[in-house]
């Protein structure tokens, strides 16, 4: 089945302490994205990856770390969390441009910083 | 920089009732617009999507127009049901369609 996975799903964690968060896609796309959800904001952008070893950063990037070392994964990094970062998070992909394909998201990863 | 406005939810209406999600947009150059729609729980899932200037995208009898002149992108659809429930999206792409900006959403709540 054509998908793309997040884990963990759900996350509890305390400020400071290093956590990653995996996304995978079985589509071989090649566009690739993290999003962050807020109540009142929609989804905003973090970082985004045309292909492998290229990424970019979207519009919040800051706090957060990124790498695609190989097509089908896309790791969000979180190296210091704070109460901040605590939000819905979801991957995406697409087989080209994201404004030109459609993008295919992931689950969700339900992330709280306490 | 990029954004895009949509109306506040949530909207309820009744089954069969008319839906108007309104969505507007600021951008450099010539942006892609898009609707994408959240069912509870879930992922995101692409509704419709429209490229150029008076371009209509349509799906599953949900309709949008790229207005440039007014900067819209309006969701409409003739007769809602209650399986339409869900959190709406408005988005759009910049000119490179790499970055993507999300409206606030707007959640739609339909009555039997």
């Amino acid at each position: 089945e054509a998908q793309v996975t997040q884990n963990p799903r759900y996350l509890i964690t305390v400020t400071g302490k290093k956590l990653t968060v995996t996304c995978s896609q079985n589509m071989n796309h090649e566009y690739m994205s993290w999003y962050r959800q807020d109540p009142g904001l929609g989804l905003r952008q973090i970082y985004y990856s045309m292909n492998v070893e290229v990424t970019d950063k979207g519009d919040v990037p800051e706090g957060y770390k990124v790498s695609r070392k190989e097509k089908r994964n896309f790791p969000l990094i979180l190296e210091s969390p704070s109460p901040n970062q605590t939000s819905l998070y979801f991957c995406a992909s697409s087989p080209g441009l994201a404004g030109v394909y459609e993008q295919y998201f992931g689950p969700g990863t339900r992330l709280t910083v306490t | 920089g990029d954004s895009v406005t949509q109306m506040e939810g949530p909207v309820t209406l009744s089954e069969e009732a008319f839906l108007t999600i309104n969505c507007t947009y600021t951008a450099t150059g010539y942006p892609s617009l898009f609707w994408y729609v959240q069912y509870p729980g879930e992922g995101l899932q692409l509704l419709l999507k429209a490229t150029k200037a008076d371009d209509k995208g349509s799906n599953k009898g949900f309709e949008a127009t790229y207005r440039k002149e007014t900067t819209s992108f309006h969701l409409e659809k003739g007769s809602v049901q209650v399986s339409d429930s869900a959190v709406y999206f408005c988005a759009l792409s910049d000119y490179n369609f790499n970055k993507f900006y999300f409206g606030s959403g707007t959640k739609l709540n339909v009555k039997p």
